[in-house]
C-alpha cells in the first residue's frame, strides 16, 4: 500500500512569515496525527483528527498554528507567523482507527528552518 | 502527566555484542509501551509493543512495572541495527489514546 505522503520535504522561511504543510494519509485511515520533532527530541503530538473532527489539540500553539482536515482525508498544518523556535521536522502519521492497537504509520516529514 | 525518559543519547557497540537501550516511564494509569525505530533516510516505524510480547528482528522488551522500565534488548547486535530508537508510552483519555515519545537514542553498531 502507498504510504503517508507529505509535502514539501524541506522549507526555509524567515521569521514572521507563514508556511503550510500538506499530508495525505494512507487510504482508509480515519485517524491522522501531526507531530513536531525538534532536533534532539522525540516527536511531540500537536493535533489528532478522527475523520474530519479534532480529537486532541491540547499541545497545539493555537495563537500561531492551525490545522484542518476538511473532507476527512488529507490535511494541512499552517504556521502564521513563524518563530525561530518553530524550526523542526513536522511529521504526519495515520492509523486505521484511533485506538493504539492500530499501528501509526509515519510520513517522511517536512523539515522547516526559520531564519 | 506521562513522561518517558531515555537516559542515554548514544550507544556504540561492536557487531555481536549485546545491546540494551534503556527506557523509563512515569504514568499513573496502566501503560502501553512501544519502541519505534528510524533507520537512516527512512521513516519512523513501529518496532515492537509490549502487549504483543514478541521478538522483532531479534529485539525484545519486557515491561517492568515495579521499576517502571521498558528496556529494549538484543543479545547479538548487527550492523543493520544501527538507527535511532525511540521509546513511547500510550496514555488513555476516554476512548482516545496518544503517544508520548522519549528523546531517543542513537545505536551505532561497528563492524
Amino acid at each position: 500500500e502507498a504510504g503517508v505522503a507529505q509535502s514539501p520535504r524541506y522549507k526555509i522561511i524567515e521569521k514572521r512569515q507563514s508556511v503550510a504543510f500538506w499530508c495525505n494519509p494512507i487510504s482508509g485511515h480515519a485517524t491522522l496525527y501531526w507531530y513536531q520533532q525538534i532536533l534532539g527530541q522525540g516527536p511531540k503530538l500537536l493535533i489528532q483528527f478522527q475523520n474530519n473532527g479534532v480529537v486532541d489539540d491540547s499541545q497545539l500553539p493555537k495563537d500561531r498554528f492551525s490545522a484542518e482536515r476538511l473532507k476527512g482525508v488529507d490535511s494541512t498544518l499552517k504556521i502564521q507567523p513563524a518563530k525561530l523556535e518553530d524550526s523542526a521536522v513536522y511529521l504526519c502519521a495515520s492509523s486505521f482507527e484511533r485506538h493504539l492497537s492500530y499501528e501509526q504509520y509515519f510520513g517522511p516529514g517536512t523539515r522547516l528552518t526559520v531564519t | 502527566a506521562q513522561r518517558v525518559t531515555q537516559p542515554e543519547k548514544l550507544l556504540s557497540v561492536f557487531k555481536g555484542a549485546p545491546v540494551e537501550l534503556k527506557c523509563n516511564y512515569s504514568y499513573s494509569g496502566s501503560p502501553e509501551l512501544f519502541w519505534y525505530v528510524q533507520y537512516s533516510r527512512q521513516r519512523l516505524q513501529l518496532l515492537l509493543r509490549h502487549i504483543s510480547r514478541e521478538s522483532i528482528k531479534g529485539f525484545t522488551a519486557d515491561l517492568n512495572k515495579g521499576e517502571t522500565s521498558f528496556h529494549l534488548k538484543k543479545p547479538f547486535a548487527q550492523e543493520e541495527d544501527s538507527a535511532m530508537y525511540y521509546c513511547a508510552l500510550s496514555a488513555r483519555s476516554g476512548a482516545n489514546s496518544k503517544l508520548t515519545f522519549g528523546k531517543g537514542i542513537t545505536l551505532s553498531v561497528r563492524p
